[in-house]
């Protein structure tokens, strides 16, 4: 069974400084999504990373994937109040999608 | 495109009585997917539909949750009799080609059941 697992949970930060929050997944799969989630509001999609090695970034926010070691990591950088939200990764099953628990991370001024 | 639409956006009911969720998905999307979601217990995936057929039905809790999909533009969720329990958001999200492609999600329906 296909399992999902983010880290940390929670996440407190300051202002300017850079973090990663880990994606590991229990067995294959070439597709993983990063979704961001502002309190109150739907599940947006950030990233599709399609194969090994794969990086995309957006503003302050990178994510790459590593296939071989089912891991993934959206990194944080010169963190602003803005990015406070919950981010979940995904991997795509038999055609369903397998989230994480989700980080929810608070951006401190 | 409009995006997945969900209605209603916000639902308060008493215990026992029937709700009904709707959904309609991106237009040309074959895969439907609804969620629940709870502080509690997180993002669940209920159930899923592939060209308007129920693929996977084993996220619903219960036999008070039943799902249909009449076509390719409409999906419904409903719960009889409702519990306060039930209390969540409940989102629909579609996409193509099932877990191949990106996920696109609803504003979702805030139910409170008093």
């Amino acid at each position: 069974e296909l399992k999902v697992e983010q880290n940390p949970l929670f996440l407190s930060m300051q202002e300017g400084k850079n973090y990663t929050i880990y994606c590991n997944y229990s067995t294959t799969s070439d597709r993983l999504y990063w979704y961001r989630q502002d309190p109150g509001k739907s599940l947006e999609s950030l990233f599709v990373l399609l194969s090994n090695g794969a990086v995309k970034q957006e503003g302050r926010l990178m994510a790459s994937l590593d296939t071989k070691a089912r891991l993934s990591t959206l990194h944080i950088t010169a963190a602003v109040h803005d990015l406070s939200a919950t981010y979940f990764c995904a991997v795509s099953g038999t055609y369903k999608y397998i989230f994480g628990t989700g980080t929810r991370l608070k951006v401190l001024a | 495109d409009a995006g997945v639409i969900q209605s209603p956006r916000h639902e308060v009911t008493e215990m026992g009585q029937e709700v009904t969720l709707r959904c309609k998905p991106i237009s040309g999307h074959d895969y439907l997917f609804w969620y629940r979601q709870t502080m509690m217990r997180g993002l669940e995936l209920l159930i899923y539909f592939n060209n308007n057929v129920p693929i996977d039905d084993s996220g619903m809790p219960e036999d008070r949750f039943s799902a249909k999909m009449p076509n390719a533009s409409f999906s419904t969720l409903k719960i009889q009799p409702s519990e306060p329990r039930d209390s969540a958001v409940y989102f629909c999200a579609s996409s193509l080609a099932g877990g191949r492609e990106t996920q696109y999600f609803g504003p979702g329906t805030r139910l409170l059941v008093l």
